[in-house]
């Protein structure tokens, strides 16, 4: 079975400095793995995913993630917030399964900018 | 391409009515999967659809929801008579096969 940890539930950082916000996940299998943003009361808008290519994924909007198979961890980061990232994160990982893409979500970071 | 649409955004029922929430998938995608957000959590998997086919429906409740994807229209989310418990945003996605997913805006059900 798959799962995903984020080990922080809320991270403050001030404007113009950077943003790390951490995941690990468990898998059987070579795993697809994703950052997903959702801000308030929208849906959700892919940032990044992982799936066996490069290690270092960029993603849209300046963040970035690096799969690191040793430390089971995906964590996402971006080099200086901007008040417009302030919004909930979700790391998910995706078994395929005879082209089943289900996802399987972190229960989520929510990100606030000091400014 | 207009994005995957949900349909309505916002849905008020009292106990014991009936909930029909509705999704149109991009188009040209036949893959269309519910996931459900209850309050400051994250979102889990309830069903997965091809047309006119349920693949996947661990993620159901195995009373009061059911859900279809029929070769013509929206795939319906249908949860009967509801209780309190059922109030949460209702997120569908769609894709082509083995592709990522695209979420439509959800559906906040709110059981009175």
């Amino acid at each position: 079975a798959q799962s995903v940890t984020q080990l922080d539930s809320h991270v403050s950082v001030s404007e113009g400095t950077p943003v790390l916000l951490r995941c690990n996940y468990s898998s059987s299998y070579s795993p697809s793995l994703f950052w997903y943003v959702q801000h308030p009361n929208k849906g959700l808008q892919l940032l990044l995913k992982y799936t066996s290519a490069a290690t270092l994924v960029k993603g849209i909007n300046g963040f970035e993630a690096e799969f690191k198979k040793s430390e089971t961890s995906f964590h996402l980061t971006k080099p200086s917030a901007h008040m417009s990232d302030a919004a909930e994160y979700f790391c998910v990982v995706s078994e395929s399964n005879f082209g089943n893409e289900k996802l399987t979500f972190g229960t989520g970071t929510r990100l606030t900018i000091i400014p | 391409n207009a994005g995957v649409m949900q349909n309505p955004r916002h849905l008020v029922r009292r106990r014991g009515q009936e909930a029909r929430l509705r999704c149109s998938p991009m188009k040209g995608h036949s893959h269309v999967y519910w996931y459900r957000q209850l309050p400051e959590e994250g979102l889990k998997f309830m069903v997965y659809l091809q047309k006119e086919n349920i693949i996947d429906e661990s993620g159901m409740p195995k009373e009061r929801f059911s859900a279809e994807f029929p070769k013509e229209g929206p795939s319906i989310l249908r949860i009967q008579q509801v209780v309190r418990g059922d109030s949460a945003a209702y997120f569908c996605a769609s894709s082509p096969l083995g592709e990522e997913q695209f979420f439509g805006p959800g559906t906040r059900l709110t059981v009175l």
